[in-house]
């Protein structure tokens, strides 16, 4: 079955760069999720998109940016990044987004800030 | 606020036996509550899920329960194997503008010795 696809796999930037994280979320599925995640951490919710449309924001610093696109793919854009950006970035995405639903994770990126 | 307790933070169980993990949340609106598996560098995977409608969900030797009243639930994993070593967090929904998202607990780390 096909799963969630993020790409890069891993991303080394350097301070003050910029990065775009990518999701291809499931097929049919409408609503994707970012979650940021810190070494010994839990997943930490960023934000989400529901049909296209921004649905909820979570600890997404001002600096990023996300949208989703009309084939439901979506990007994280990152600037001025710092070295608190290093992390797991992982996408989720879930067949509705208006009933609670099973999020199903792509396999992350990794983005280390240096 | 959105908040998601869970205990204990590691575990460590002899194989065969069983181990039991618990979570409370804040919001009496949570009618959803999932259980991820995460080993090390990879993504969270769903193990099993519950809604408010019911009190007790079992697949093979995993289970969980829910107390609505207490906004309680607990996940119980039976005869465990050394491969069900990782760590375990919980999850509720909580719910935004348009959609929901998931919190999750602070992850239980789960050593199963042989």
């Amino acid at each position: 079955a096909a799963g969630v696809i993020q790409s890069p796999r891993h991303l080394i930037k350097e301070k003050r760069e910029t990065a775009t994280l990518k999701c291809y979320p499931i097929p049919r599925h409408d609503t994707v999720y970012w979650y940021q995640q810190g070494p010994g951490q839990d997943p930490q919710f960023l934000i989400s998109f529901y049909e296209k449309m921004q649905s909820d924001k979570g600890s997404i610093p001002d600096r990023f940016s996300a949208q989703q696109f009309s084939d439901y793919h979506s990007e994280l854009n990152m600037s001025s990044l710092e070295l608190g950006d290093s992390a797991l970035y992982f996408c989720a995405s879930s067949p509705s987004g208006g009933v609670p639903n099973t999020q199903y994770f792509g396999p992350g990126t990794r983005l280390t800030v240096l | 606020g959105e908040n998601v307790e869970q205990h204990p933070s590691t575990l460590s169980v002899q194989e065969g036996d069983s181990a039991v993990i618990k979570c409370t949340y804040s919001d009496s609106a949570s009618n959803y509550f999932p259980w991820y598996k995460q080993e090390l560098g990879k993504r969270p995977q769903l193990i099993i899920d519950i809604r408010s409608n019911v009190g007790e969900k079992k697949d093979q030797r995993i289970a969980v329960t829910l107390n609505k009243t207490a906004k309680h639930f607990s996940l119980h994993i039976t005869e465990t194997q050394p491969e069900d070593s990782a760590v375990y967090f919980c999850a509720a929904n909580y719910w935004g503008d348009s959609s929901y998202k998931l919190i999750f607990g602070s992850g239980t780390r789960l050593l199963v010795r042989p």
